[in-house]
């Protein structure tokens, strides 16, 4: 057990609304990531928060939004959705310098 | 642009034998590489990793070969069992970041 957990596992939405994804990190873990996988696509890093404040970004548009609680959790927020944003979508935290991740299990995101 | 990647998405072996998961790399930045496993419905988990100054990580059945000059890195597992029927992926952690470049994935279908 990864002590990472995810919500909701399934959801559907509309083009155009939007999500918020939880994500409940492995206690002591300080840095929490996230990630978005599409179908048939490896994991792409969407952005990184440490201790609460945002640590990087790639390259996605600023309406994926995110927040990093004290408490190890955090939030992946997504507005004004578009169909591509269907995907599976994956929190991650690890503290180690080579980069071995505890992903859970992810919130597979479908946008009608 | 494709940093890293995996250019067979499937490969069937049969049990007992060896498996062979290749990947390739375009930034010489990359300070380590890391094979993860992911099964349906569950978050990829970390396999074995290994740092840009080595050539060979081994872990039990599982062996990490990186050739710098290359910009090549390879999986083994020996001997295959029918669970290590999987999506792998491979992955490389620019300078310590944690922010990990991932490859699409390769399908491996251990048959008994």
């Amino acid at each position: 057990e990864t002590g990472v957990t995810q919500s909701p596992t399934h959801l559907i939405k509309t083009r155009g609304q939007q999500v918020t994804l939880r994500c409940s990190s492995q206690s002591g873990h300080n840095t929490v990531s996230w990630y978005q996988q599409a179908l048939g696509q490896g994991p792409q890093f969407i952005f990184q928060y440490y201790r609460e404040e945002e640590n990087g970004r790639g390259n996605f548009p600023p309406r994926f939004s995110g927040l990093q609680f004290p408490n190890y959790s955090s939030e992946l927020n997504v507005n004004a959705l578009e169909l591509d944003d269907s995907a599976l979508y994956l929190c991650a935290s690890g503290e180690s310098y080579t980069g071995e991740l505890f992903f859970g299990e992810g919130s597979r995101l479908t946008v009608l | 642009d494709q940093q890293v990647k995996q250019n067979s998405p499937s490969l069937s072996v049969q049990e007992g034998r060896i498996s062979i998961l290749n990947c390739d790399y375009t930034n010489s930045m990359f300070d380590y590489f890391l094979w993860y496993k992911k099964y349906p419905a569950e978050g990829p988990t970390f396999l074995i990793s290994i740092s840009s100054i080595k050539d060979k990580n081994e872990d039990g059945r599982f062996t990490v070969f990186l050739n710098k000059s290359a910009k090549h890195l390879s999986l083994h597992i020996v001997p295959s069992q029918p669970g290590d029927s999987a999506v792998y992926f491979c992955a490389a952690n620019p300078q310590g970041a944690q922010k990990l470049v991932f490859g699409q994935g390769t399908r491996l279908t251990i048959n008994p």
